[in-house]
């Protein structure tokens, strides 16, 4: 069990400019969960994929946030024509299918817009 | 809608008492209970979690937490601390009747003194 692995952890970026951050869960979890944290706020829920499936996405997401786990392992989150307010910790968590499983957690992905 | 309250950005005790971190929470359905730490520069942690049965859970590093249905609370406890507890602990719920995403509480930082 290698644990959830994110990347980059650290991405410096001018407005406007697009960002991909990956995650790869622990390999034999099928759901996967995309959270935003900012400074002094508990993590906010982004989007979640039950194996190659999107199946919930937060209204608060602009449509500048795009995420894709294609083959059901690996997730992609992207985000487009970054501004400021994008500036947070991208969290990826995984769990198993198991309703009452809990979340298992990467070290995250910090983005600066600058 | 779910929603977590976290009361106290706060809490500080001394090593050897005992300690609470107070949660409230909001679910349509069945509550799903969690509660994580993150310790500086790490991903958050699963410390335990409430499901069903015996009111009073047990989790990792001596913690527990009693679930009162009636006080939608789920607050987290310790009989004695340590210096290395202190830390930013988060609440989360999901709710069971469709187990999507968990909704986290903005957390309380911990902080216990020699």
């Amino acid at each position: 069990d290698t644990g959830v692995s994110q990347n980059p952890r650290h991405k410096i970026t001018k407005r406007g400019q697009n960002v991909t951050f990956r995650c790869d869960p622990i390999s034999e979890h099928n759901r996967l969960y995309w959270y935003r944290q900012t400074l002094g706020q508990g993590p906010e829920f982004l989007t979640y994929f039950q194996n190659e499936a999107q199946l919930e996405k937060s209204r608060l997401l602009s449509d500048r946030f795009s995420a894709e786990r294609p083959k059901g392992s690996f997730s992609t989150l992207e985000i487009q024509r970054t501004e400021q307010g994008d500036s947070a910790m991208y969290l990826c968590a995984s769990s198993s299918g198991q309703y009452t499983g809990e979340l298992f957690f990467g070290e995250g992905s910090r983005l600066t817009v600058l | 809608a779910q929603s977590v309250a976290q009361p106290e950005d706060q809490v500080n005790v001394a090593e050897g008492n005992p300690l609470t971190v107070k949660c409230t929470y909001s679910v349509s359905g069945n509550p799903y209970l969690f509660w994580y730490v993150q310790y500086p520069n790490r991903g958050l942690q699963f410390l335990l979690k409430y499901i069903t049965g015996d009111n009073l859970v047990k989790g990792s590093y001596g913690f527990e937490a009693e679930f009162n249905k009636s006080q939608t609370s789920f607050h987290l406890k310790k009989p004695s601390a340590l210096v290395s507890d202190s830390a930013l602990y988060f609440c989360a719920v999901r709710d069971g009747t469709n187990a999507g995403k968990s909704t986290f509480g903005d957390g309380t930082t911990l902080t216990v003194k020699p």
